[in-house]
């Protein structure tokens, strides 16, 4: 299957700061990219809907002035958190999905945001 | 809209026995359906899913799936368990391929020697 990878894993941030992370389609190009957020022991929560060269769309709830999701290119969408504080410490998850990608979405393997 | 109901939050089972999840759906229009398992601190990996055709779909390390309309389920079995399956499982239901997925709360299986 297609790969898609995060960066960084996991990062450590003081309140107050930002913080961007990656979303990267390896070997397909991705027209749609997703954003979730899990809580421990939770299910997957979407957060928004990115599209190549538009405007991501926000779930209901999401701020999209705190969460900002860039999908500039076919390869590479990025979601920075800003300002973070300890209530958006979290596990962020990306997938991606194509024209290319037989009615599947493929996911990265997470990102871990402590913020202290 | 759709909506999926994962039966049972956690599930035990032992080594060799069979491994049933369950899973039900909503959904207004004809569902595409996705079993994942994700591993502590990792991402989902994708184990099955069905699209349209054969309702008995068979994934990954052995696991399969039946898609019954009647029953708007979507149950994932196992013949044995391995202690290799102990993980969460979620099931999800989307429109296509393509759009957005709802997840199930997820089920965790517990696999005992």
């Amino acid at each position: 299957g297609a790969v898609v990878s995060q960066h960084p894993s996991r990062v450590i941030c003081k309140s107050g700061t930002s913080v961007k992370i990656e979303c990267r389609s390896l070997d397909f190009q991705a027209t749609t990219m997703f954003w979730y957020r899990q809580f421990p022991k939770q299910s997957l929560m979407l957060m928004a809907t990115s599209n190549e060269g538009s405007k991501a769309t926000y779930e209901q709830g999401v701020e999209k002035d705190k969460f900002l999701i860039n999908h500039a290119s076919l390869t590479l969408s990025t979601l920075t958190v800003t300002s973070a504080h300890p209530e958006d410490s979290s596990f962020y998850i990306c997938s991606a999905t194509g024209a290319s990608s037989y009615n599947e979405q493929f996911f990265g393997p997470g990102t871990r945001l402590t913020v202290l | 809209a759709q909506s999926v109901t994962q039966l049972g939050s956690h599930v035990s089972v032992s080594e060799g026995a069979l491994v049933l999840l369950r899973c039900n759906y909503s959904s207004s229009v004809p569902p595409y359906l996705f079993w994942y398992v994700q591993y502590p601190n990792q991402g989902l990996q994708l184990l099955l899913k069905y699209t349209t055709g054969a309702t008995l779909v068979k994934g990954i390390n052995g696991f399969e799936a039946e898609f019954k309309k009647s029953e708007t389920s979507f149950h994932l079995t196992k013949p044995s368990a391995h202690m290799s399956d102990a993980a969460e499982y979620f099931c999800a239901v989307s429109i296509s391929g393509y759009s957005t997925l709802t997840f199930g709360k997820g089920t965790m299986l517990l696999v005992s020697p």
